[in-house]
């Protein structure tokens, strides 16, 4: 069974542009989440998705958003990019329960 | 605010003995907890969880005990192996839906 994927793997930007991260669920997990993680802060909560709908979300200014299409599929959007915005951004998929959370390999985004 | 501290950034352990990884947490709603493990340029993989009807859950070498009075959960790892070499993370949930993670403890098991 294939796991959760994430492109691009690895990006580079510059300040002020946006960008687009994409992550596949395992098939029939219905619900995806975001994470941000730096080496100061560890894993932060950006979003989760559930069929379409954001069910819950952290505590991140309004440059971050994300979707959730029919299939599952996520995207998380970041605009005006700032230098504290390189992460790694880890993206999860969930059947039932969290011990069923499987996380993708992320997507590192470095800001220049 | 970090709700979920690892205050020990590192820890080293001579294989076969015993690894304590420890995680304090401010929200006393919070009633699931979760034990990560992550290998470089992977993401995290569960390992244990423990609710708070409970004060210990064990699988195998790993034991993760919980003292909601204290606010403390720790990871027992007993052997360590060489392979336990990771960042492991500690997760909080009062929803089930919405995780607190820690900012990791890199272990590293000493052959």
């Amino acid at each position: 069974k294939a796991g959760v994927t994430q492109t691009p793997r690895y990006l580079i930007k510059t300040r002020g542009q946006q960008v687009t991260l994409s992550c596949s669920p395992i098939s029939g997990h219905r619900s995806v989440s975001w994470y941000q993680q730096t080496p100061g802060q560890g894993l932060q909560f950006l979003f989760e998705y559930f069929s379409e709908t954001q069910r819950n979300k952290g505590n991140f200014p309004g440059r971050f958003s994300g979707r959730q299409f029919s299939n599952s599929r996520s995207e998380m959007n970041v605009s005006t990019l700032e230098l504290g915005d390189s992460a790694l951004y880890l993206c999860a998929s969930t059947l039932v329960g969290p011990e069923t959370q499987y996380f993708g390999p992320g997507t590192r985004l470095l800001v220049l | 605010d970090q709700q979920v501290k690892q205050n020990s950034p590192s820890l080293s352990v001579q294989e076969g003995r015993i690894s304590i990884l420890n995680c304090d947490y401010t929200n006393s709603m919070f009633d699931y907890f979760l034990w990560y493990k992550k290998y470089p340029a992977e993401g995290p993989t569960f390992l244990i969880s423990i609710s708070s009807i409970k004060d210990k859950n064990e699988d195998g070498r790993f034991t993760v005990f919980l003292n909601k009075s204290a606010k403390h959960l720790s990871l027992h790892i007993v052997p360590s192996q060489p392979g336990d070499s990771a960042v492991y993370f500690c997760a909080a949930s009062n929803t089930g839906n919405q995780f607190y993670f820690g900012t990791g403890t890199s272990l590293t098991v000493i052959p």
